[in-house]
């Protein structure tokens, strides 16, 4: 079974479309992340959630908007979806908040190509 | 701004050869350091979690040492076989008074490609 996984897997859509990429984790844990990877290929954390809570929300525009509905979920809403949005998501999990010592749990990325 | 530099960005060896890699990072405000190896078309998986200088850590012919007081830690790989080929990151939780909140800035990754 996949520990984390993402849908969908490629997203293609025009400008200016909203999209949402899903996350679940079947790990029973209680922290989640969303990366974007950049042109240069640096995986970047955009936000992160412990127990449905919102703890970490970097530098992103307010068109990208997480939703946790459950710990085992974090969807990621993208609205006016502009050409620089195009990248490939990632989403991560972790047993829990231990002080950035616990591992991260990747998902298999979600390529968004914006036309 | 928070960097973590990686080197060198590309490594070609041979099957058999003994590699090892480089993870940079400010010294000050330091929490944790992450391995991750990265193969093509999977996802990133953890090697190791170093938070004491000096630390070591071995999984089978992979290992990594940490020294935060210069910062960086080196990732050995002995005897590389064709599968150990991947992009290897590092990545730093740094100390946010107490906490790092999970957070990690990642480096740019290391791909090494051994050759049979």
């Amino acid at each position: 079974d996949t520990a984390v996984s993402q849908t969908p897997k490629y997203l293609v859509t025009q400008m200016g479309n909203d999209k949402s990429i899903k996350c679940e984790q079947n790990l029973g844990h209680d922290t989640m992340y969303w990366y974007k990877q950049d042109s240069k290929k640096f995986l970047k954390i955009m936000f992160s959630y412990n127990n449905k809570e919102l703890i970490i929300n970097e530098t992103v525009p307010n068109r990208f908007s997480p939703k946790s509905p459950d710990k085992a979920h974090l969807n990621l809403h993208i609205n006016s979806l502009e050409l620089g949005d195009s990248a490939v998501y990632f989403c991560a999990s972790s047993q829990d908040l231990r002080e950035g010592l616990n591992e991260q749990f990747f998902g298999p990325g979600t390529r968004l190509t914006v036309l | 701004i928070l960097n973590v530099e990686q080197s060198p960005q590309s490594l070609h060896v041979q099957e058999g050869d003994s590699t090892n890699f480089t993870c940079s990072f400010p010294s000050s405000n330091f929490y944790a350091l992450h391995w991750y190896r990265w193969e093509t078309a999977k996802s990133p998986e953890a090697l190791f979690v170093m938070t004491l200088n000096g630390d070591e850590k071995k999984k089978g012919r992979i290992s990594a040492t940490l020294n935060t007081k210069e910062g960086y830690s080196y990732l050995y790989i002995k005897g590389s076989q064709p599968e150990d080929s991947a992009t290897y990151l590092c990545a730093l939780g740094f100390d946010a008074g107490g906490t790092s909140y999970g957070k990690l800035t990642f480096g740019q990754g290391t791909i090494l490609t051994v050759h049979p």
